[in-house]
Order: structure tokens, then sequence, then C-alpha cells
């Protein structure tokens, strides 16, 4: 079964570090990446995502993220977080056998201190 | 901008009442979909639907959930015989028709099953 893993579940920063959440899922055929962000109280809304193409796709708020397909990973940059960017950062992969299936990881709870 | 809007915020329930949990899709999709989250987990796929039938369902979505789009703007989760696992926070999301992998989410019904 397809799998998404997250291994940092908690970061903290400071503001103005740079930031990079990894992501790796397990799958080997064609998938569609995503990164959702949820601030806190709000719901799930889309960071940024992939589908084929230039492999570092840019998204919202100065994010990016980088597929890179011999490793499996989706990782998620930002060069100078925020504090506005305290929030949970979750991954996500759609596979080509899961229709629209959107399997997640565990989620990365991100800290930013001002 | 366009949201995906869910009622109730908040449901407490007795262990073996039926719920019905309510969702607005996004007026022009014509995708949708549940997913939940238990405290502490993942956030999980429980069911997709379109074109008025279930297109694709999760191991989790068993004979005591249903769903059902009873008019032109209305998606609806049903549980009946609610047990103390069902406790959960319920995500509804819709996409549009040509872009069905992008799915956009509701704040979520947190249920709580007593």
């Amino acid at each position: 079964a397809q799998s998404v893993s997250q291994h940092n579940h908690h970061v903290i920063l400071s503001e103005a570090a740079s930031l990079e959440l990894g992501c790796n899922y397990s799958y080997g055929g064609t998938v569609n990446l995503f990164w959702y962000v949820q601030y806190p109280g709000q719901h799930l809304q889309l960071l940024l995502k992939y589908f084929s193409g230039d492999p570092l796709v840019k998204g919202i708020k100065g994010f990016e993220a980088e597929f890179i397909k011999s490793k499996f990973s989706f990782n998620l940059r930002k060069p100078s977080v925020q504090w506005s960017d305290t929030a949970e950062y979750f991954c996500a992969v759609i596979t080509n056998t899961g229709f629209q299936k959107l399997v997640f990881g565990t989620g990365t709870r991100l800290l930013v201190s001002p | 901008e366009p949201e995906v809007t869910q009622t109730p915020s908040h449901q407490v329930t007795q262990m073996g009442q039926e719920v019905i949990l309510r969702c607005v899709p996004i007026s022009n999709h014509l995708y949708f979909y549940w997913y939940r989250q238990i405290l502490g987990q993942k956030v999980e796929f429980l069911v997709s639907f379109y074109n008025n039938e279930i297109s694709e369902k999760s191991e989790i979505f068993d004979d005591q959930f249903s769903v059902e789009r009873p008019d032109g703007s209305n998606f609806t989760l049903k549980i009946r015989s609610t047990k103390l696992e069902d406790s959960a926070m319920y995500f509804c999301a819709s996409s549009a028709v040509g872009m069905k992998e992008t799915q956009y989410f509701g704040p979520g019904t947190r249920l709580l099953v007593l």
C-alpha cells in the first residue's frame, strides 16, 4: 500500500531561519504530490502541488518543494520563515492507482518563535 | 474565494446514536470526498463520490457509513450506530472537473462519541 513519511514531527525555528521539511513516499509508479498547511484553528489549505514537468515547484507564501524521483522525496523549503508560518504541514500523494484518494503523512508541527 | 463549508463544527453524541455531518462543497465542483483524522493520527481517506455514486472507498468505510448528495448543494456523511472509535475530526473536500486531483478542504467537524 502507498504510504507517506514525514520524519520531523515537531520543528522549532526562529524567525528568518531556513526551513526544510522532509517527505518521502513509497510507490513506484506515477504520483501527484502535495503539501497542505493547517494554520491554528483553520482548515487544510493547499500550499503547492507537483503533477509533472519542472521538479521544483513554487507555492504560496514563498514556499517551494523539490520532487526527486530517485529518492521518492518531495521536501518542502522556505528560505526565511516568519512567525505567521507557525502551522502544521502535511505532505500527501495521489497515485495513479488511487484515483483521487489522497494519502497523507503524519504531519509536521512547525513553531516559529519571534 | 469560494470555500468548502461544514456543519456542525463540533458534535457530541452518545455511543449507538446516528450522526449526520454536512458539507457544502465549492459550487462548481463535482468530485466530493470525506476524510477523517483521529487525534494524533494521520488524515485518512474515507470515500470519494462522483456523479451520484461512490467512486472509491477505504476499508474504514464499512456498512456503518453512508454518503449522500440530497440536493444540489449539500454532501452528507451519515454514521449509523456510532462507536467510541469514531471520535475524530471529519473533513469534507471537493474538486473540480479537469482538476480533480486538487482537493479543497473544509474546516472539519469534530465528532466526540461518549
